[in-house]
């Protein structure tokens, strides 16, 4: 069955960029009836979603982080990848990539969560 | 940016009992609100979609209703495995959003 993954540095210095990628497996992110997410988790704000990307490149992301973020895909390695500019302590939570079915909008695979720390 | 509330956010109960959760949007989302069920230290997981739907897998004790603003998760016969934490979210308009959750404990 499908399966997402994230990977990435866990600590970030602030100031600098947070960078994660989500490998796709058993399934692939060009698939149309799919279209892939980020999503976050802190204590101080629960859970907070990011941004979404369809395979065709159309993005959306939360007007709240739309100014810092970037999502991006490789088709060829069935990955899609986070950018989180200018970090402060505030970006620090557990990311979560997700897949989102486009015949309704809730997230039915979850990759396993990455702890990103900011912190010099 | 459309706020969803929860209530309770803390509900003690026994096994075999039945819960009801609520989850209010604060504007009209027609059906598009699901349902997570996420443990400690454990990945959200999803319970019901369009409101009612239950997801492949996930036990019939579960279910699901509501429209436009107000909607509920009941659980029926609560198992030692449902003691989790609980949240909405709706899927109408960007940005998604959740409820802020439901913690369901042992009584």
């Amino acid at each position: 069955q499908v399966q997402l993954q994230e990977s990435g540095p866990g600590l970030v210095k602030p100031s600098q960029t947070l960078s994660l990628t989500c490998t796709v497996s058993g399934g692939s992110i060009s698939d149309n009836k799919y279209y892939w997410n980020w999503i976050r988790q802190s204590a101080g704000k629960g859970l907070e979603w990011i941004g979404r990307m369809y395979a065709s490149g159309t993005t959306n992301y939360n007007p709240s982080l739309k100014s810092r973020v970037a999502i991006s895909i490789d088709t060829s390695k069935n990955q899609f990848s986070l950018n989180v500019n200018s970090v402060t302590a505030a970006d620090t939570a557990v990311y979560y990539c997700a897949r989102v079915p486009s015949a309704y909008d809730a997230f039915d695979i979850w990759g396993q969560g990455t702890m990103v720390t900011v912190s010099s | 940016d459309i706020q969803m509330t929860q209530s309770p956010s803390y509900v003690s109960a026994s096994v075999g009992d039945t819960v009801t959760i609520t989850c209010q949007a604060s504007e009209d989302i027609s059906s598009w609100l699901a349902w997570y069920q996420q443990k400690p230290g454990k990945v959200p997981k999803l319970l019901i979609y369009i409101a009612s739907n239950l997801q492949t897998g996930v036990p019939s004790r579960f279910s699901g209703s509501g429209s436009g603003t107000a909607f509920s998760l009941t659980i029926r016969n609560l198992q030692p495995e449902d003691f989790a934490t609980y949240y909405c979210q709706q899927g109408i308009s960007f940005p998604f959003t959740f409820g802020p959750g439901t913690k369901v404990e042992i009584k």
